[in-house]
């Protein structure tokens, strides 16, 4: 059963970077062809999809987030990881990681089938 | 972007009682590529539905999703007390989008 683990600092000062890593297990990031993927909440709303890279590094990124958002991926440790850049209190949420399905190939739209619990960040000084 | 508005925000209905949320796109989506998710307080989204209406799997026949175009039905045949809950559609036809969701809630 695959199982995916966010994990990172649970505060982040404004205009710092925020970075998680989320820890695949009962799986291999690189042996299937699976894109791996960051979605957040906001506390009390909805859901937003941040970024999706696949196995090989390719990366697809919401346009509204595109210029602060790195996702990378670290075969060798069975990872993936979100950079996002000068944050600010609206950057504020639970960050799941997740494991996207891709609509067609190269259409950049996804459905998510596997979750990680999420981890709560908060951008406060 | 396409924008998903879900209705109605709030649905209070009564164990064993039928569900029926609506989810409305701001264009076509594409080949149906529209799912559904279910959220419990203070755990992760669950997918119940894909391409408008598979389920996916380990999802009880109750749940059951339908529609095309702009206009997404998931129905909830008889509501058990574990489906109380907030359900999200979201569309992948392009970048992905969700709905600002709707509460199912005991009355």
């Amino acid at each position: 059963q695959l199982q995916l683990q966010e994990s990172g600092p649970g505060l982040v000062k404004p205009s710092e970077t925020l970075s998680l890593t989320c820890t695949v297990s009962g799986g291999s990031i690189s042996s299937s062809s699976y894109y791996w993927g960051w979605i957040r909440q906001p506390p009390g709303k909805g859901l937003e999809w941040i970024g999706s890279i696949y196995y090989s590094g390719s990366t697809y990124y919401n346009p509204s987030l595109k210029s602060r958002v790195t996702i990378s991926v670290d075969t060798s440790k069975n990872q993936f990881s979100l950079k996002l850049s000068s944050v600010t209190a609206a950057d504020t949420a639970v960050y799941y990681c997740a494991r996207p399905m891709e609509a067609a190939a190269g259409t950049g739209g996804f459905y998510f089938d596997y979750w990680g619990q999420g981890t709560l960040v908060t951008v406060s000084s | 972007e396409i924008v998903l508005t879900q209705s109605p925000g709030t649905l209070s209905l009564s164990p064993g009682e039928r569900a029926t949320l609506s989810c409305r796109a701001s264009q076509s989506v594409s080949s149906s590529y529209l799912a559904w998710y279910q959220q419990k307080p203070g755990q992760a989204p669950r997918l119940l539905i894909y391409g408008a209406s598979s389920r996916a799997t380990g999802i009880p026949d109750r749940f059951s999703g339908s529609g095309s175009g702009t206009d997404f039905t998931l129905t909830i045949s008889r509501l058990e007390p574990e489906d109380f809950a907030v359900y999200y559609c979201q569309q992948y036809g392009s970048s992905p989008t969700f709905g600002q969701g709707t509460k199912v809630e005991i009355k």
